[in-house]
């Protein structure tokens, strides 16, 4: 079955401009998260859906950064006045449950780039 | 709060050699431990995971881990390298907290060469 996709796959943007990330998760799949990989670094966590709610945004940087998943399927991640420091590979994840153990699919990642 | 090193940042190995990623974690509680690989232009993949029980855990592609509370370690291991290993491998360990669902905390990679 199809997999967690993430669209676009690259984009480039100056700095100050806004920006949306899209996230289509597996079907079915009730859990979904946002993370944020910076060149030579493991994933950081950005924020947590638990159907439509976001259940968990700890992680996101500042207010700049919000996101949505308004019909508990697709997310968009939207950053504001994006900034060079935000350049980076934002990596979505779904999964199917909430429990400790469920295994989260990764998508293949949007690569920003802030010029 | 949960965090994970992985001491080494490069390892290069020779085809057919065995392999081990080191992995550290500090967790307040028996903590939810994964091993992921990451392929240039791939997404990240699960090779395996720790919950309970048995404290050796057998992967996918011929990789294991031994989970060793004392050490706080959760280290990773392949017999025989191929040379489609050459890629990142990311340990991160997972919150136990429903309400946080299964947040992942990853340590910073281990990046493996394999010579031929």
């Amino acid at each position: 079955g199809a997999g967690v996709s993430q669209t676009p796959s690259n984009k480039v943007t100056e700095k100050g401009k806004y920006v949306e990330l899209r996230c289509d998760p597996i079907s079915g799949h009730t859990a979904l998260y946002w993370y944020r990989q910076s060149l030579g670094q493991g994933p950081e966590f950005l924020i947590y859906f638990q159907g439509t709610g976001a259940a968990d945004d700890s992680g996101l940087p500042n207010d700049r950064f919000f996101a949505v998943r308004p019909e508990g399927s697709v997310s968009t991640l939207k950053i504001q006045r994006t900034e060079r420091g935000d350049s980076a590979v934002y990596l979505c994840a779904s999964s199917r449950g909430t429990g400790g153990d469920g295994e989260q699919y990764f998508g293949p990642g949007t690569r920003l780039t802030v010029t | 709060a949960q965090s994970v090193t992985q001491p080494d940042i490069h390892i290069t190995v020779s085809e057919g050699a065995s392999l081990e990623l080191r992995c550290n974690y500090s967790y307040g509680a028996t903590p939810y431990l994964f091993w992921y690989v990451q392929s240039p232009g791939q997404g990240l993949q699960l090779l395996l995971k720790y919950f309970s029980g048995d404290t050796l855990v057998q992967g996918i592609k011929g990789f294991e881990a031994e989970f060793k509370r004392s050490q706080s370690s959760f280290n990773l291991r392949k017999p025989s390298v191929h040379w489609s290993d050459a890629a990142e491998y990311f340990c991160a360990v997972g919150s136990m907290i429903k309400a946080a669902g299964n947040k992942l905390t990853f340590g910073g990679g281990t990046r493996v060469l394999v010579k031929p």
